[in-house]
């Protein structure tokens, strides 16, 4: 069964610094990872994916996210944090192939401190 | 283009009715999804559709069904609501990769 960890239920960084949230990932074969941000009070929004090719992948708000396969991670990275930043963010999972199910992790809370 | 649209918005409901939770996209896409939100336990996936005509059970299926109207519309039922059913439902649709998310309907059950 595929899984997905967030091993930080929240975050902290101050504004102008670099952040990082972490996700590990389990699944059979190749993945497709995905992250998502969410507001408060809001659906979920696409950040990024990881489908294939170069393990840096960019996306939106200057976000980016690492794929080490070694590792099973998929991090999530921004440069310089903003206030706005300050949201919960999700780690997704799909094996390669067909139609397959996502598995979502549990998320983790954002707080960028001004 | 609205995306996806979820109604209604909120919703409370006593132990024991029914309601229908509605969803409709129009992106063209092929897949639509229903989870529910709780505190501590991320994102649980109801029901999917694949493809219209289809449908298939996901992690918490039991309490509810699904209907895949047309391309556009998946509806998720709550035949008799149970206080455990409280939660935030939420609505998506994909073309295969990454998910589109409705606003959500925030249901309470009492």
């Amino acid at each position: 069964a595929q899984s997905v960890a967030q091993p930080e239920d929240q975050v902290n960084v101050a504004e102008g610094n670099p952040l990082t949230v972490k996700c590990t990932y389990s699944v059979s074969g190749n993945p497709y990872l995905f992250w998502y941000v969410q507001y408060p009070n809001r659906g979920l929004q696409f950040l990024l994916k990881y489908i294939t090719g170069d393990n840096l992948v960019k996306g939106s708000y200057g976000f980016e996210a690492e794929f080490n396969k070694s590792q099973t991670s998929f991090h999530l990275k921004k440069p310089s944090a903003l206030v706005s930043d300050s949201a919960l963010y999700f780690c997704a999972v799909r094996p390669w192939g067909g139609y397959q199910k996502v598995t979502f992790g549990i998320g983790t809370k954002l707080q960028v401190i001004p | 283009n609205a995306g996806v649209t979820q109604t209604p918005k909120f919703q409370v409901l006593k132990t024991g009715q029914s309601m229908t939770l509605q969803c409709a996209q129009d992106m063209n896409h092929n897949s639509m999804y229903w989870y529910r939100q709780d505190p501590g336990m991320g994102l649980r996936l109801i029901y999917y559709s694949a493809s219209e005509g289809t449908t298939d059970k996901g992690e918490v299926p039991n309490g509810y069904n699904v209907s895949r109207l047309n391309k556009r519309e998946f509806s998720l039922r709550l035949e008799s609501a149970a206080p455990s059913q409280t939660s935030v439902y939420f609505c998506a649709s994909s073309d295969g990769y990454e998910q589109y998310f409705g606003p959500g309907t925030r249901l309470t059950v009492t």
